[in-house]
């Protein structure tokens, strides 16, 4: 299995309080992902890098920012949570672009009250 | 823009019952195509690819051939287990690209 954590794994806050969610990799993976996983929408893409320092927006990006300080770390943020942001945090890996398949972390549950 | 589109669910089989999932998808150029699984409470795990067309990937007893005269990638299974109930993702990406396009997911349930 390729080397991914996240954390935390579940988490509750309230509406209005930031909060960070972290991916950790030991693969040395240039390309890392945050989707968010909603009943039927399946996965949707938040915000992914490209290298350190080196990230672009998804597909549902408003709400969101991250970080890459490091290859082996990439940190979402929620500046301050909603309850629309209530979801499944998926992070993902990958070594090259396009045929490259991604990795999956195990998610974090965060909800907000 | 690119997409993917897959059968809507929830699919229930009994054990040793044939499988499919459909899964359509639209796309410029030669993308890839995946299949990924996610068991209960779990990340998506990689169950399968093809990177051109024709090929046909395949893996624990699953297969799927990429058809791009038909923009397909249908999952198929000779013979379903209890163990394979889970959610199954169609994919796509493309070569000049970064980001990965999915569907949203077909759930599986096997019983025996």
């Amino acid at each position: 299995d390729a080397g991914i954590t996240q954390s935390p794994r579940h988490k509750v806050t309230e509406t209005g309080t930031p909060v960070t969610l972290r991916c950790h990799q030991t693969e040395n993976h240039r390309y890392m992902y945050w989707y968010r996983q909603d009943p039927g929408h399946g996965l949707r893409l938040i915000h992914y890098s490209y290298g350190v320092k080196d990230t672009d927006k998804g597909e549902v990006s408003d709400g969101y920012s991250v970080s890459r300080s490091k290859t082996e770390d990439f940190l979402l943020t929620l500046e301050s949570a909603t309850s629309s942001q209530t979801s499944v945090y998926f992070c993902a890996i990958s070594g090259l672009a396009g045929r490259d398949e991604q990795f999956f972390g195990p998610g974090t549950r965060l909800t907000v009250l | 823009g690119d997409s993917v589109t897959q059968m809507e669910g929830p699919v229930t089989l009994s054990e040793e019952a044939f499988l499919t999932i459909n899964c359509t998808y639209t796309a410029t150029g030669y993308p890839s195509l995946f299949w990924y699984v996610q068991y209960p409470g779990e990340g998506l795990q990689l169950l399968l690819k093809a990177t051109k067309a024709d090929d046909k990937g395949s893996n624990k007893g699953f297969e799927a051939t990429y058809r791009k005269e038909t923009t397909s990638f249908h999952l198929e299974k000779g013979s379903v287990q209890v163990s394979d109930s889970a959610v199954y993702f169609c994919a796509l990406s493309q070569t000049t690209g970064n980001q990965f396009y999915f569907g949203t997911g077909t759930s599986l349930t096997v019983i025996p």
